[in-house]
């Protein structure tokens, strides 16, 4: 079964910094990837996904991730941190033949003013 | 509704005492999840209800744990005989159901505290 890794569980950054959470997955096809975005007492949120094509994707809030099959790496990135960022981030990856949606453990990441 | 509901948002209950766990999934939506989120774990998969189709229930981690979903909308996950370690945040999820590159849509959880 697929799996992922989100190797940092906690992040800070200075409000303007660039951010890069990383995300490894294991499954042996192409995956369907995702990246969630938990803010405090809120739902999940999709921030953007991945499953063919373009391996450069842009999602809302000005984050944006990159596949890379060599690395079996899907981070994800934004050049400058806003203090609303501070959030609990969460990779996902998806087979194509199975209705499992596996998470990571997720990166809480704090901005600092 | 404009979005996925769940209920109640908190529960305390005893341990040994079953509890039921409610998921209004969005309108239309023929794909619902459930998930369970314990502090410091990423989101673990529970069940899948697709449709008219048998759920995938392979995530449910024993047999004190089922769900149902009544005409192909509302779910309800039971819990029964609680034990502390089932203490965590429960989270309901629907899509359309037609691709399975599509977005979930999560609800807020219930946070389920068993002392």
């Amino acid at each position: 079964a697929q799996s992922v890794t989100q190797p940092d569980i906690h992040i800070t950054v200075s409000e303007g910094a660039s951010l890069e959470l990383r995300c490894n997955y294991s499954y042996g096809a192409t995956p369907y990837l995702f990246w969630y975005v938990q803010s405090p007492g809120q739902g999940l949120q999709l921030l953007l996904k991945y499953f063919s094509g373009d391996t450069l994707v842009q999602g809302i809030k000005g984050f944006e991730a990159e596949f890379k099959r060599s690395q079996s790496s899907f981070n994800l990135r934004k050049p400058s941190v806003h203090w609303s960022d501070a959030a609990e981030y969460f990779c996902a990856v998806r087979a194509d033949n199975n209705n499992d949606m596996r998470f990571g453990a997720g990166t809480r990441l704090t901005v600092k003013p | 509704g404009a979005g996925v509901s769940q209920s109640p948002s908190n529960k305390v209950t005893e341990k040994g005492k079953d509890v039921e766990l409610r998921c209004d999934p969005i309108s239309g939506h023929t794909a619902l999840y459930w998930y369970r989120q314990s502090l410091g774990q990423g989101l673990e998969f529970l069940i899948y209800f697709q449709g008219n189709s048998a759920p995938d229930k392979s995530g449910l981690p024993s047999d004190r744990f089922s769900a149902e979903r009544t005409g192909g909308s509302v779910s309800t996950l039971t819990i029964q005989r609680t034990q502390q370690e089932d203490s965590a945040v429960y989270l309901c999820a629907s899509s359309l159901g037609r691709a399975t590159n599509e977005k979930l849509f999560f609800g807020s959880g219930t946070q389920l505290s068993v002392l």
